[in-house]
């Protein structure tokens, strides 16, 4: 089946630092999301992308739909601490429907540098 | 304005019980999607409900079933419980195709 392959699985970072994470896809997607997950919520929206080639931000954050649209990068500039959370990709596939059914990556978790 | 609610927060089951989980929707909201996120992975999709008819559905066994209520909450009923059904439950709504709003879950721990 479709699979959402996103990296780094875990990073640490340091306030003030740029972030960056990607997803790739073994096939097509005809839209591309980044959600961020808090302990004890569910993921919340942060950007959506609907075209290939589109480069979209909010914010200190800013993602890509690549070309191929098998791939997307979202990257987070002058981190700060409550950036910390787990980063989702997901895509839609490139079929008539809702965004409902919607295929997640497993996640970028990002922390504080000790 | 109440975004999606989820209940319970967390239960504890043991092995072939069922189990009902609930969601009630953001206002104005009348599409209804299950997601099982189990621990370290990402959400995978169960199924999508609208006008109380399921509408799309993902990879899982018949043991899950839903259904839609006039009010557009949901219901998600998992019967014959396997260790492996412990997850966190997500309910997510829309509006129609429109862009999806989480709840924060219901833990399932099946013991």
């Amino acid at each position: 089946g479709q699979q959402l392959n996103q990296s780094p699985q875990s990073m640490f970072i340091q306030e003030g630092e740029d972030v960056s994470m990607n997803c790739t896809s073994s096939s097509i997607f005809n839209t591309w999301l980044w959600y961020k997950q808090d302990p004890g919520e569910g993921p919340v929206l942060l950007i959506a992308l609907y075209k290939a080639g589109e480069l979209t931000s909010n914010g200190r954050l800013t993602a890509q739909f690549g070309i191929t649209r098998k791939d997307s990068f979202l990257n987070i500039s002058a981190s700060i601490p409550s950036d910390v959370g787990i980063y989702f990709c997901a895509g839609h596939p490139n079929y008539g429907g809702s965004q409902g059914n919607l295929i997640f990556g497993k996640g970028t978790k990002l922390s504080v540098k000790p | 304005d109440a975004g999606v609610t989820q209940s319970p927060t967390h239960l504890i089951k043991t092995r072939g019980q069922q189990v009902t989980l609930r969601c009630s929707p953001k206002s104005g909201h009348d599409t209804v999607s299950w997601y099982q996120q189990a621990l370290g992975q990402g959400p995978q999709f169960i199924f999508q409900y609208y006008e109380e008819e399921e509408r799309q559905r993902g990879n899982f066994p018949d043991r899950f079933s839903g259904h839609q209520f006039p009010n557009y909450s949901s219901e998600l009923n998992v019967n014959a419980l396997l260790l492996g059904d412990s997850a966190l439950y997500l309910c997510a709504s829309s509006l129609g195709a429109n862009v999806l709003t989480f709840g924060a879950g219901s833990r399932l721990t099946v013991l």
